[in-house]
């Protein structure tokens, strides 16, 4: 399985913007770049993802490098509920069904 | 639409007792898995289900048991529960088996322990 590293903590001051990296040098053509993020006693929630091209949603962004070997998670301002571990996870190509969580990054927010 | 639905949120059991831990989802995804995650740990898949009727093993499918007899429900079976069992378990569901375009959505967790 292609794997991800993640620096294992990151400091943010609020209402300041946060970026994740991720590097996934064995990545292959196929897969698909996850974010995930888990708060403090609970579920593993869903941020993002994408393939080749650069994506916006309402939580996040996600910047991939142009071979693909990284990524970075982008939060735009950051709040105090953004406080939490985030995953960078590789979802493997069709007719793959399982995701592989590493340790990922806990994310620490100054007020 | 209340997503992914996990029952019970906390459970104490014996050694040797068995169990059911209950997943629901309304959303009607084609999969749905089930993963614990252990301290310091990451997620790691038990099994999972591609459709009703389908099942396979994950990572670490030992002392458990799972079956899939509607699109809504998957429930995980301890039979003979042990300590090394003891830890948090998260059901997730996902719109398309196997296609990497979509996410997946994770119930809120129920905590295991094992005395």
């Amino acid at each position: 399985d292609a794997k991800t590293t993640q620096p294992n903590s990151m400091e943010s001051n609020e209402e300041e913007p946060v970026h994740l990296p991720c590097n996934h040098s064995t990545i292959s053509g196929t897969d698909y770049i996850h974010w995930y993020r888990q708060l403090p006693s609970q579920g593993p929630e869903y941020v993002i993802h994408g393939l080749t091209s650069n994506v916006n949603n309402r939580m996040a962004s996600l910047a991939i490098a142009e071979d693909r070997k990284s990524s970075t998670l982008i939060l735009h301002r950051a709040t105090l509920r953004d406080a939490a571990v985030y995953y960078c996870i590789l979802r493997l190509g069709f007719g793959n069904e399982k995701l592989t969580f590493g340790t990922g990054t806990r994310l620490t927010i100054i007020p | 639409n209340a997503g992914v639905t996990q029952t019970p949120k906390f459970q104490v059991l014996k050694t040797g007792q068995s169990m059911t831990l209950q997943c629901a989802q309304d959303m009607n995804h084609e999969y749905m898995s089930w993963y614990r995650q252990d301290p310091g740990m990451g997620l790691r898949l038990i099994h999972y289900s591609v459709g009703a009727g389908i099942t396979d093993q994950g990572e670490v499918p030992n002392g458990y048991n799972v079956s899939r007899s509607t699109t809504e429900d998957f429930p995980l079976r301890l039979l003979s529960a042990a300590p090394s069992q003891t830890s948090v378990y998260f059901c997730a569901s996902s719109y398309s088996s196997g296609n990497p375009d979509y996410g997946y959505t994770f119930g809120s967790g129920t905590r295991l322990t094992v005395v």
